[in-house]
């Protein structure tokens, strides 16, 4: 069984700092990685689904990057607002050529203190 | 475009007994997933339906088991529920493309008593 690892767990930050969770993997079988944002009484909402080794993909102050080789995907927030509140969690798609699920880590959970 | 729905929201039930979970996709989503989240777990992976037809399974036992209509609805069933069957239920649908972006429904919050 695979095992997505996330970390950390949790996070609390001051409004305006920066920071960054990590996700690791132990292989490469897989296409894509994918990053979800999951707030309170939401559903999960898709970030970014990155597929090449090198991969970078930003969205506002969010960005985030893939590395296949040393197996770990990185997940940055530029100067943290309380709405960015929330559990990042990240997942791999296709993994062993099997399509149509993901593997999900357990997240990390993020609060940012006004 | 509305999104994914699941109903009912919330549910509670007692042992042993069974229950049916429903979801219908973003309109042209062929592809529905179904997730499990318990406290201090990841979202863990059910089964896929694409096109009526079951692609994936995850590690669940026989007791969880689902259909997809033809109108891409899905419907999941748990049978002779158990305690640690209690959980956050996520259906997620996902248009062609082998990224398989998943779009997430609100969830059916079960309890089981």
């Amino acid at each position: 069984i695979l095992n997505v690892e996330q970390s950390p767990q949790s996070l609390h930050v001051q409004e305006g700092d920066s920071t960054n969770f990590t996700c690791s993997f132990p292989s490469s079988n897989f296409y894509a990685l994918h990053w979800y944002r999951w707030e309170t009484a939401k559903s999960p909402e898709a970030l970014f689904v990155m597929t090449l080794n090198g991969d970078e993909k930003k969205k506002g102050r969010i960005s985030a990057t893939l590395n296949t080789k040393e197996g770990y995907s990185y997940l940055y927030i530029k100067g943290s607002q309380p709405e960015d509140s929330a559990t990042y969690l990240c997942a791999l798609g296709d993994y062993g050529g099997s399509q149509g699920n993901l593997i999900f880590g357990k997240g990390t959970k993020l609060s940012v203190k006004p | 475009k509305a999104g994914v729905t699941q109903t009912p929201r919330y549910l509670i039930k007692t042992r042993g007994q069974q229950v049916t979970l429903s979801c219908s996709p973003i309109s042209g989503h062929r592809s529905v997933s179904w997730y499990q989240q318990t406290p201090g777990q990841g979202l863990q992976f059910l089964f896929e339906y694409f096109s009526e037809t079951q692609r994936n399974k995850g590690n669940f036992p026989g007791r969880f088991s689902g259909r997809q209509f033809s109108n891409s609805r899905s419907e999941m069933n748990v049978s002779t529920l158990e305690l640690g069957d209690s959980a956050l239920y996520l259906c997620a649908s996902s248009p062609l493309g082998r990224e398989n972006i998943q779009y997430f429904g609100a969830g059916t919050r079960l309890s089981v008593l």
